[in-house]
Formats: structure tokens, C-alpha cells, sequence
């Protein structure tokens, strides 16, 4: 069974500073890795994949996300934060092979930028 | 505009009560899925439904029923609510395929139970 995990519940950013949001998965065979966001009593917007091709994938709102097969990491980053990118992000994975319950999340962590 | 939609958005309900969380989507995915939201626990899958016709268990099903009622419609069931099933609900569909993007989610609703 695939996993993920995102070993910190909470980053802090000052505005304006580059920012990472850490992500490792577990999934048999190749992965398809996402990232979504939460912004308070929303639902999960879609940011970025990665499927297949280069490592480094660029999202929306400026965000990118880098997959490293080596170290199962697929870490979310932006170079300038803004104060309106705080929110809730989640990681997720499912195996390329496919799987009938979809997406594994991670427990999400919470950005905050600071002015 | 397509997507997901999710009803009701607020709703409070006494112990022992029922009530049936509605989704339905039209963009026409072949896979739909129910999950709580707990702050500190993530998303977890409560039941998922792979294609019209079928349903499975997830995470934590326990106190739950659902209904494939056709492609477009997956709802859920509380048949005596307890206070341990206060959470956010989302309703999410799924393509898959070469393109996967993803899941599409809805809005969610907000469940009380005293």
C-alpha cells in the first residue's frame, strides 16, 4: 500500500523569502505525485503533477514541485512567498499502474507567510 | 461551471439521527470518493466507488452507507449520528487515465452532531 508523508505540520516564511513544503512517498512502481491546496472552508484545489518527464514541475500561483526517484521526495517550492499563499497544502500519490481508491494523502501542512 | 457539488453545506444534527450527504459531478468520471476531514489526521477515505454500480470500503467506514446512484451521483449515509462523526465532509471524482489530473473536489459540507 502507498504512503505519504509530510514530516512538518507547520512552515513559517517571511514574505517574500523562497519557501519548500517537504513531501516522501511509498507506492509500488512508478508514482503519480500531486499537490493540492486549502484555503479555509474551501475544498482541495489542484496545483501540480508529476507523471512523467522532467523532474522539476511547474504549477499554478508560481509554485513548482521537484521529484527526486532517489529519495521518493517530491517537495513543493515557490522563490518569493506571498502573504495570500498561506493556506493548507496536501500531498498525494498513487501508484502509475493505477488503483481503485485513488490518491493517498499526506496530513497536510500548514503555510504561513509572514508580512 | 463543471465540477462537483456538494449538499447541503452547514448542517447540524442530534444523536441518533440520519441524514444523506448529496455529490453529484458533471464531467462525465468514472470514479468518485467520500472523505472526512480532521484537523491533525489528514484526509481519510471513507468509501469509494471505482465505477457506476460499485462501492467499496476505505479508511473508516464504519457508521457510513453509500449509493452509486448512477455515473453522475454518490451519496452518503449517516443512519444514527454521532457526535465522533463531527467532521468536514468532501465528495471527490477522478478520470485517471494517461492525463491524470487528479481528483475534483467539492466544496465540502460541515457536520454537527450533538
Amino acid at each position: 500500500a502507498q504512503s505519504v508523508a509530510q514530516p512538518e505540520d507547520q512552515v513559517n516564511v517571511a514574505e517574500g523569502n523562497p519557501l519548500t513544503v517537504k513531501c516522501t512517498y511509498s507506492v509500488s512502481g512508478n508514482p503519480y505525485l500531486f499537490w493540492y491546496v486549502q484555503y479555509p472552508n474551501r475544498g482541495l484545489q489542484f496545483l501540480l503533477k508529476y507523471i512523467t518527464g522532467d523532474n522539476l514541475v511547474k504549477g499554478s500561483y508560481g509554485f513548482e514541485a521537484e521529484f527526486n526517484k532517489s529519495q521518493t521526495s517530491f517537495h513543493l517550492k515557490k522563490p518569493s512567498a506571498l502573504v495570500s499563499d498561506s493556506a493548507l497544502y496536501f500531498c498525494a500519490v498513487r501508484p502509475s499502474g493505477g488503483g481503485a481508491d485513488g490518491l493517498t494523502f499526506g496530513k497536510g501542512t500548514h503555510l504561513i507567510i509572514q508580512p | 461551471n463543471a465540477g462537483v457539488t456538494q449538499t447541503p453545506k452547514f448542517q447540524v444534527l442530534k444523536t441518533g439521527q440520519s441524514m444523506t450527504l448529496q455529490c453529484a459531478q458533471d464531467m462525465n468520471h468514472n470514479s468518485m470518493y467520500w472523505y472526512r476531514q480532521d484537523p491533525g489526521m489528514g484526509l481519510r477515505l471513507i468509501y469509494y466507488s471505482a465505477s457506476e454500480g460499485t462501492t467499496d470500503k476505505g479508511e473508516v467506514p464504519n457508521g457510513y452507507n453509500v449509493s452509486r446512484l448512477n455515473k453522475r451521483e454518490f451519496s452518503l449515509r449517516l443512519e444514527s449520528a454521532a457526535p465522533s462523526q463531527t467532521s468536514v465532509y468532501f465528495c471527490a471524482s477522478y478520470s485517471g487515465g494517461e492525463r491524470d489530473y487528479g481528483y475534483t473536489f467539492g466544496s465540502g459540507t460541515r457536520l454537527t452532531v450533538v
